[in-house]
């Protein structure tokens, strides 16, 4: 079993939906990355929390330690929003992260 | 934050030939690292480089196929070496998060540099 699970691995919805992705972790963690890549292929930072929920633009975090689990949520979302959306965890014991498979969401028009 | 410049952003290459990927940071940095996401996978890190140092190596990689410098706090190269069709991936560089031991911040990220080995 993976350090990180994900789901779905692949997402397709119309625009304008309410998108909810989901990470699952094993381990002990310092914290939790969210992370954007684009078919290009760069990574972009989305959030990196520890605890509760945070939130830019359309986009929100949450986590809950206890359960070791996360959501990334879009609301109103728009073809641009077409990604992959990456969970990663940092470990207190070591510095590397953990990746997630990753997300693959296609926002239809 | 960080910004990093990645270059090249793709390349085409004959096998047994080698591509240098550079990446200059806009800051110092300690660590910076080195992953590979081959096709429909997530990413794997390829080695950490400290500057002045030997770069660290994860399982499955070694230093005469990926030699990495570390010459400067803001600069890094990856060269991979002797190509072959399976060394076709993205390659990125990082920094951040996990950028010094114990201390929590982002990940940032180059552009990526998507190398196709025909």
């Amino acid at each position: 079993k993976n350090e990180v699970e994900q789901s779905p691995q692949n997402l397709t919805a119309q625009e304008g939906e309410f998108i909810t992705i989901n990470c699952s972790y094993s381990v002990g963690i310092s914290a939790l990355h969210w992370l954007q890549q684009h078919p290009g292929g760069g990574i972009v930072s989305l959030f990196m929390l520890s605890s509760g929920k945070k939130k830019h633009g359309r986009l929100i975090a949450t986590i809950n330690i206890q359960e070791k689990h996360s959501s990334l949520h879009i609301t109103a979302s728009h073809p641009r929003d077409s990604a992959v959306y990456i969970c990663a965890v940092s470990r207190y014991s070591n510095y590397q992260l953990i990746w997630g498979a990753g997300t693959k969401l296609i926002i239809k028009p | 934050s960080a910004v990093i410049s990645q270059k090249p952003s793709r390349d085409i290459c004959q096998r047994g030939t080698s591509l240098t990927i550079q990446c200059q940071v806009d800051s110092q940095v300690t660590m910076m690292f080195w992953y590979r996401q081959q096709p429909g996978q997530s990413l794997t890190l390829i080695a950490t480089a400290n500057q002045g140092s030997e770069a660290t190596y994860e399982s499955g990689f070694v230093i005469d196929k990926f030699p990495i410098s570390r010459p400067n706090l803001t600069f890094s190269t990856l060269t991979v070496s002797n190509m072959s069709p399976e060394d076709s991936s993205i390659y990125l560089c990082s920094v951040g998060s996990a950028g010094q031991v114990g201390t929590n911040t982002e990940a940032f990220f180059g552009q990526g540099t998507r190398l196709t080995v025909v």
